[in-house]
């Protein structure tokens, strides 16, 4: 089956070290997209890259790094300089275009304490 | 950039009602995508419906239809006959280059 895969569900770490989210699809898409999602509150982009090799920043790149050396993998690692990294993050893909829509992988819990 | 604005952050409908969840976005370009996604307890992102901005048409899928006002920027999402497991978070969301996502409502569906 396709689809969009994020391990782990949950994750725990100590304030201070980086930790990377692991994004895979087999959709082939040539799109992928990082968001953060706080208690009750809705999406905000992280990265995105529309090719393999390419990357831009969205709306709240700082703290957070990416990179995209193959089609189907989009992993994302969150720095120590990151202020408050425990949040819900989700990755999704899309073709490119404005018509396609986007599919999400099932999110990372991340806890930092 | 883009703007995409949900006003209510909670509704409530009885079941088997109708609602209505406000979305208005701000975009200079003339072609761009509205989406709705709804997000359950658990999590996951479900793609509800879309709609170019050169269709003219209001999309439908099944018991959800999108009121698309281009001139006003809004893309209002109407759920028919609402059923208990409609309750969830709605996001409203604009596609350009990227994709962005406003603040959601959160709906209730009550017995």
């Amino acid at each position: 089956d396709g689809g969009i895969t994020q391990s782990p569900k949950y994750l725990f770490r100590k304030e201070g070290q980086n930790v990377t989210l692991s994004c895979e699809q087999n959709l082939n898409h040539d799109a992928m997209y990082w968001y953060r999602q706080d208690p009750g509150q809705g999406l905000r982009l992280i990265y995105y890259s529309q090719i393999v090799n390419d990357f831009q920043k969205g709306d709240i790149a700082e703290g957070y790094s990416v990179s995209r050396e193959k089609k189907e993998s989009f992993p994302l690692t969150v720095t120590s300089a990151q202020k408050n990294p425990t949040a819900f993050y989700l990755c999704a893909s899309s073709m490119p275009g404005i018509s396609y829509e986007q599919y999400f992988g099932p999110g990372t819990r991340l806890t930092v304490t | 950039a883009q703007k995409i604005t949900q006003t209510q952050p909670g509704m409530f409908v009885q079941e088997k009602e109708a609602v209505t969840l406000d979305c208005t976005y701000d975009t200079s370009d003339q072609s761009y995508g509205l989406f709705w996604y709804k997000q359950p307890s658990s999590g996951e992102m479900i793609f509800l419906i879309y709609q170019g901005s050169y269709d003219e048409q209001n999309a439908t899928e099944g018991r959800y239809s999108l009121n698309f006002q281009k001139a006003r920027k809004s893309a209002n999402l109407v759920i028919s006959a609402s059923q208990l497991g409609d309750s969830a978070m709605y996001f409203c969301a604009m596609r350009e280059y990227d994709m962005r996502f406003g603040a959601g409502t959160r709906l209730t569906v009550k017995p």
